[in-house]
């Protein structure tokens, strides 16, 4: 097991632009996590997937963000005409069952708005 | 609502000092509570947790206890190495509690000199 997978790991877009990330939890975690960190900030929490279902996503930061976990694996966390604002670290983390919060963390997207 | 405060960083420490962060919550319901560590370009790593009061939570030399009447869970290592040299989060969970994420502190920048 490769632990949780994210895809870019950089994304530089103009604004306007829409952008995509991915993310392809370890495997068989049924509880899906996005984040986004700021600099000098903690993680910050956006919205969770249990396997397909998107239980929460009333902290999404506007209607401009949008995530899919169609077949409760990977992941797509989409922002659609980015504003420098969204420039930010996009995390991921995954975890094994629903009633452990323990959530293991990918890398992360760092993206750039110019 | 759900919120952690920790010190304000950077903390400087020569190698082998005592080592303190504090950390103090407010929570709607029982959290878990947790320490994160990022190493310079890695993702968040999980150092270690608490889930009820009194109980401590240790790895790799730290240690931190969840103290319920004080609200706090600092974490604190005897003897710190330069490979300690880190950003530390504190963070927390409700169980059920909502949103089911994590919500995390600013995070300490921690710098151990030879």
């Amino acid at each position: 097991d490769t632990g949780v997978s994210q895809n870019p790991r950089h994304k530089i877009t103009k604004r306007g632009q829409n952008v995509t990330f991915r993310c392809d939890p370890i495997s068989e975690h049924n509880r899906l996590y996005w984040y986004r960190q700021t600099l000098g900030q903690g993680p910050e929490f956006l919205t969770y997937f249990q396997n397909e279902a998107q239980l929460e996503k009333s902290r999404l930061l506007s209607d401009r963000f949008s995530a899919e976990r169609p077949k409760g694996s990977f992941s797509t966390l989409e922002i659609q005409r980015t504003e420098q604002g969204d420039s930010a670290m996009y995390l991921c983390a995954s975890s094994p069952w629903t009633g452990e919060t323990e959530a293991f963390f990918g890398q992360g997207t760092r993206l750039t708005v110019v | 609502g759900n919120s952690v405060t920790q010190m304000e960083g950077p903390v400087t420490l020569s190698e082998e000092a005592f080592l303190t962060i504090n950390c103090t919550y407010t929570a709607t319901g029982y959290p878990s509570l947790f320490w994160y560590v990022q190493y310079p370009g890695e993702g968040l790593q999980l150092l270690l947790k608490a889930t009820k009061a009194d109980d401590k939570g240790s790895n790799k030399g730290f240690e931190a206890t969840y103290r319920k009447e004080t609200t706090s869970f600092h974490l604190e290592k005897g003897s710190v190495q330069v490979s300690d040299s880190a950003v530390y989060f504190c963070a927390l969970s409700v169980p059920g509690g909502g949103a089911d994420g994590l919500t995390f502190g600013k995070g300490t920048h921690l710098i151990i000199q030879p």
